[in-house]
């Protein structure tokens, strides 16, 4: 198994372009999530799904949007990137089951975004 | 929403020393895990421990869940361990993990 793999693992933007940002799984998990982490920080939670077809905003989901069509793929897209968005973002996933909250979550690698 | 903090925020350490990295939430948890961020910035899961005691050779970890915190040791410490350790928990009812804001350990030779 892959694990849960990310891409690109880096990127430079100018302000007000656009991107999405890759994440999949192959462990048939049905939870996953996009976290961002700022210099001396701990992970902030963006946007989430509890499987296809279901999303719901996390703690900072302004400026970014995601959609979720299959099991295995979560991109997360910046649809006009700003210098505030400069962060490293990781992506997760974990076994949903009866209780998704009960479970262990596993990270991808990180993407690293520059917006100049 | 749960409150997840950790204490000391930054720990130097010479190699083979022992150290105890603390978490406290502020609410009862379905999920608490501990990770490794290694300097290369990978978040390495360390453990999955909504309550008791695990170990994994040098590192062990207890949660005290009716008390709200959980403890990670690590003994014999080695360079390879600095990095930043993370403890994350999920409330009953809740679907997201908050992350604590992280300890800084060195380890230096």
């Amino acid at each position: 198994n892959a694990g849960v793999t990310q891409t690109p693992k880096f990127q430079v933007l100018k302000t007000g372009q656009s991107m999405t940002l890759q994440c999949a799984q192959d462990m048939n998990h049905e939870y996953m999530s996009w976290y961002r982490q700022d210099p001396g920080m701990g992970l902030r939670l963006i946007h989430y799904s509890v499987g296809a077809g279901i999303t719901d905003q996390g703690e900072v989901p302004n400026g970014y949007n995601v959609s979720r069509s299959t099991t295995e793929d979560f991109p997360l897209r910046l649809l006009s990137a700003a210098p505030s968005q400069t962060s490293v973002y990781f992506c997760a996933s974990s076994y949903a089951g009866a209780s998704w909250s009960g479970n262990e979550q596993f990270f991808g690698p990180g993407t690293r975004l520059t917006v100049l | 929403g749960i409150q997840v903090e950790q204490s000391p925020p930054d720990l130097i350490l010479q190699e083979g020393a022992n150290s105890t990295l603390r978490c406290n939430f502020s609410d009862s948890v379905n999920n608490l895990q501990w990770f490794h961020q290694n300097p290369w910035g990978q978040l390495i899961n360390l453990f999955y421990i909504p309550s008791g005691t695990k170990q994994n050779g040098r590192l062990s970890a207890t949660t005290v869940a009716t008390e709200r915190y959980s403890l990670l040791y690590i003994s014999s410490s080695q360079t390879t361990d600095s990095g930043v350790y993370f403890c994350a928990a999920v409330i009953q009812g809740a679907q997201k993990l908050v992350f604590g804001q992280g300890t800084r350990l060195t380890i230096n030779p």
